[in-house]
């Protein structure tokens, strides 16, 4: 299973971009990366997922390099509503067996 | 559409009773999971089915019991409830398994349980 590392916390104000990067050193040949946000008292919600390049939605982007040991997901201009915990996923693309979450990443966004 | 829905969303227990937390999604997915999230803690994997009549241990399996009852329906249960099983427990759903898509979870809304 590939082991995911990210930062305990950031933050940022309002209106910047925020970039928050997640190393899976160990990531195997079909396994996708995704991202998850989480709110207080909420389950996590899905964000976006990727293989490989970048990947855009209408909420982020993913940029994932060559090599995919890690990943970046980018959040344009921020809001206050932006605010969560931010998860990063590896699994397999043909077995969701074991999907294991890391501790994640607290954005804090002030005005 | 409901997409995963979790009974009870609270519950106090007192150490050593047993209860039965529910899980069940509308949306036909394949795989389920149960999942636990301690204060200010991310979250650790329960138990997952990865298909109907299927069932595996996650990272911290001891002192549950999980039953696949059919395709919708995931159970999580407590048999002699301690204390360190005082957390939030998480439903989630997956359709991964009939097509080639990877870690899109669906997740409950929650069951906050605390056991005294």
């Amino acid at each position: 299973l590939a082991k995911t590392t990210q930062p305990i916390s950031m933050d940022s104000y309002e209106g910047q971009e925020v970039n928050i990067t997640c190393s899976h050193n160990n990531i195997a040949t079909n396994d996708y990366i995704t991202w998850y946000q989480q709110f207080p008292s909420q389950g996590p919600r899905f964000i976006i997922q990727g293989y490989k390049t970048k990947v855009t939605n209408e909420v982020a982007s993913l940029f994932i390099p060559a090599d995919r040991k890690s990943s970046t997901l980018s959040l344009p201009r921020v809001s206050l509503s932006d605010t969560a915990v931010y998860y990063c996923l590896v699994g397999r693309s043909y077995n969701t067996d074991k999907l294991i979450f890391g501790t994640g990443t607290r954005l804090q966004v002030f005005p | 559409n409901a997409g995963v829905t979790q009974t009870p969303k609270f519950q106090v227990l007192k150490t050593g009773q047993s209860m039965t937390l529910q899980c069940a999604q509308d949306m036909n997915h394949n795989s389920m999971y149960w999942y636990r999230q301690d204060p200010g803690m991310g979250l650790r994997l329960i138990y997952y089915s990865a298909s109907e009549g299927t069932t595996d241990k996650g990272e911290v399996p001891n002192g549950y019991n999980v039953s696949r009852l059919n395709k919708r329906e995931f159970s999580l249960r407590l048999e002699s409830a301690a204390p360190s099983q005082t957390s939030v427990y998480f439903c989630a759903s997956s359709l991964a398994g009939v097509v080639q898509i990877a870690g899109e979870l669906f997740f409950g809304e929650g069951s906050r349980l605390t056991v005294l």
